[in-house]
């Protein structure tokens, strides 16, 4: 059975610092994994999706990682700001309608 | 572009009474869609998925259902909700290829009382 770990559960940090979120997978066998971002009471904005094959995406200052043999993804976010306070969360798909949730992040940049 | 729609935003309803929360999809055709339900300090759960009209399989034993009965409209029901119910229930849709992005719903906040 997949399970989905991310660390930390909280992270408080200044604005401006460079951070980084983990997630752990147990079962390489995915045909990607996708970070996505959610706000107090809305649903989940798709950030990043990496395919099996690849090593990393990029989005502005966002980028996220993939190690598939490991079972690790990094999400890292360059020089934050207050607007990216949100959970973060990682989620891999290994069957084609089997997706795993992480429990997500919770992100506070502090202004 | 693509579009998901959920109505009601939030629902307050006593336990006992029936339950009907709708998803529709604009922009795109014959998509693979998803009920998930997210409890407070739990992760995301898949409730029910579905890959065409009629088409609907299950994640979970529940006192809920699904139904498709139009391309871009996915149903969530039941007869007799329990406090159990109560949560945060998300829809989303991804393209049939397994290599899709998966796209969310702005969900509907169910309260049982």
């Amino acid at each position: 059975k997949q399970e989905v770990t991310q660390i930390p559960a909280a992270l408080s940090v200044p604005e401006g610092e460079n951070l980084v979120l983990n997630c752990s997978f147990t079962d390489s066998a995915i045909y990607n994994l996708q970070w996505f971002r959610q706000d107090p009471g809305k649903g989940l904005t798709s950030l990043l999706l990496i395919q099996s094959s690849q090593r990393e995406q990029t989005s502005g200052r966002l980028n996220a990682s993939l190690d598939k043999s490991s079972g690790r993804s990094t999400l890292y976010i360059a020089a934050s700001q207050p607007g990216d306070s949100a959970t973060y969360l990682c989620a891999v798909r290994r069957r084609d309608n089997d997706m795993r949730f992480g429990a997500g992040t919770r992100l506070t940049v502090k202004p | 572009s693509q579009t998901i729609h959920q109505w009601p935003a939030t629902l307050v309803q006593p336990v006992g009474s029936p339950l009907s929360l709708e998803c529709t999809v604009e922009g795109t055709s014959n998509p693979n869609l998803y009920w998930y339900r997210q409890a407070a300090g739990r992760g995301l759960q898949l409730l029910f998925y579905s890959v065409g009209i009629g088409q609907i399989s299950s994640e979970v034993p529940q006192n809920l259902s699904a139904s498709r009965p139009q391309d871009r409209q996915f149903i969530l029901s039941s007869k007799k909700l329990l406090l159990s119910d109560s949560g945060f229930y998300l829809c989303a849709w991804r393209g049939a290829s397994g290599t899709d992005t998966q796209y969310f719903g702005p969900g509907t906040r169910l309260t049982v009382l």
